[in-house]
C-alpha cells in the first residue's frame, strides 16, 4: 500500500510568487490534514479535510493560504503571494477515522527568498 | 488550550547510553499521547503511542508511559544506537483539540559512535 506522498519535496521561490503544494493521501483515507513547521519551532496544525469538506481550518494563518481537496482525493495548498515567514516544512497526513493514527508524508520544504 | 512541552535539544549521547527525553502536557480532556520520529531526509513516523493513563507504548526498544498524575510521557531507551539519531516529537490529540495533533518543539538526538 502506498503511503502519503507530497510534491514537490523542495521548493525555492521569491517573495511575492505563488507556490502550490500537493498531497496524495493513502487510498481510502477520508481524513486529510496539513501541518507546518516553521524555523525549527513546533509543528502547527493548519487544517483538516473530511473527504472534500473543510472540517477545521482554524490553523490557517491568513487568507494568503488556500487549501482544496477536489473530489475528496488529493489536496493542494496554495500560498499566494508568498512571504518570507512562510518558509518551513509543510507536512500532510491522512487517517481513516479522525481519531485514528495519522500517517505522514515526507513533507515539502518551502524556502521563500 | 492543550499544549506539549518537551526538553530542548540537541541531546548528544554516546552509543549504548541510556536515553530519556522528557515530555509533559497540558490538556483539559483525556488525550492520547504520541511520540513521532523524523530520521534525516525522511518524513514523520509514529514511534509509539498510549491512549489512557498508565498505558505503556513501546517500539524499537523505545518506551513511554502515560503518567496522568504528573502529566508526562517521557521517552526512554536503554541502549541507543547511531541509527537512533533523529528528531523526536511528542504530541497529543483529544476531543477538545478536535483530534488535531498538538506538538512539542522536537528534540534532536545525536548519537556518537
Amino acid at each position: 500500500e502506498a503511503g502519503v506522498t507530497q510534491f514537490p519535496s523542495h521548493s525555492v521561490i521569491e517573495k511575492g510568487q505563488t507556490v502550490t503544494l500537493r498531497c496524495d493521501p493513502i487510498s481510502g483515507h477520508d481524513n486529510l490534514y496539513w501541518y507546518r513547521r516553521v524555523m525549527g519551532k513546533e509543528i502547527k496544525f493548519l487544517l483538516h479535510f473530511v473527504k472534500e469538506s473543510k472540517q477545521d481550518e482554524s490553523g490557517m494563518p491568513n487568507n494568503r493560504f488556500l487549501a482544496e481537496r477536489t473530489g475528496g482525493t488529493y489536496s493542494t495548498l496554495k500560498v499566494q503571494p508568498a512571504e518570507l515567514e512562510d518558509s518551513g516544512v509543510y507536512f500532510c497526513a491522512s487517517s481513516q477515522v479522525n481519531y485514528n493514527e495519522q500517517f505522514f508524508g515526507p513533507g515539502t520544504r518551502l524556502t521563500v527568498l | 488550550g492543550d499544549s506539549v512541552t518537551q526538553m530542548e535539544g540537541p541531546v548528544t549521547l554516546s552509543e549504548e547510553a541510556f536515553l530519556t527525553i522528557n515530555c509533559t502536557y497540558t490538556a483539559t480532556g483525556y488525550p492520547s499521547l504520541f511520540w513521532y520520529v523524523q530520521y534525516p531526509g525522511e518524513g514523520l513516523q509514529l514511534l509509539l503511542k498510549a491512549t489512557k493513563a498508565d498505558d505503556k507504548g513501546s517500539n524499537k526498544g523505545f518506551e513511554a508511559t502515560y503518567r496522568k498524575e504528573t502529566t508526562s510521557f517521557h521517552l526512554e531507551k536503554g541502549s541507543v544506537q547511531v541509527s537512533d539519531s533523529a528528531v523526536y516529537f511528542c504530541a497529543l490529540s483529544d476531543f477538545d483539540s478536535n483530534y488535531q495533533l498538538i506538538w512539542g518543539a522536537g528534540t534532536k538526538l545525536i548519537i556518537k559512535p
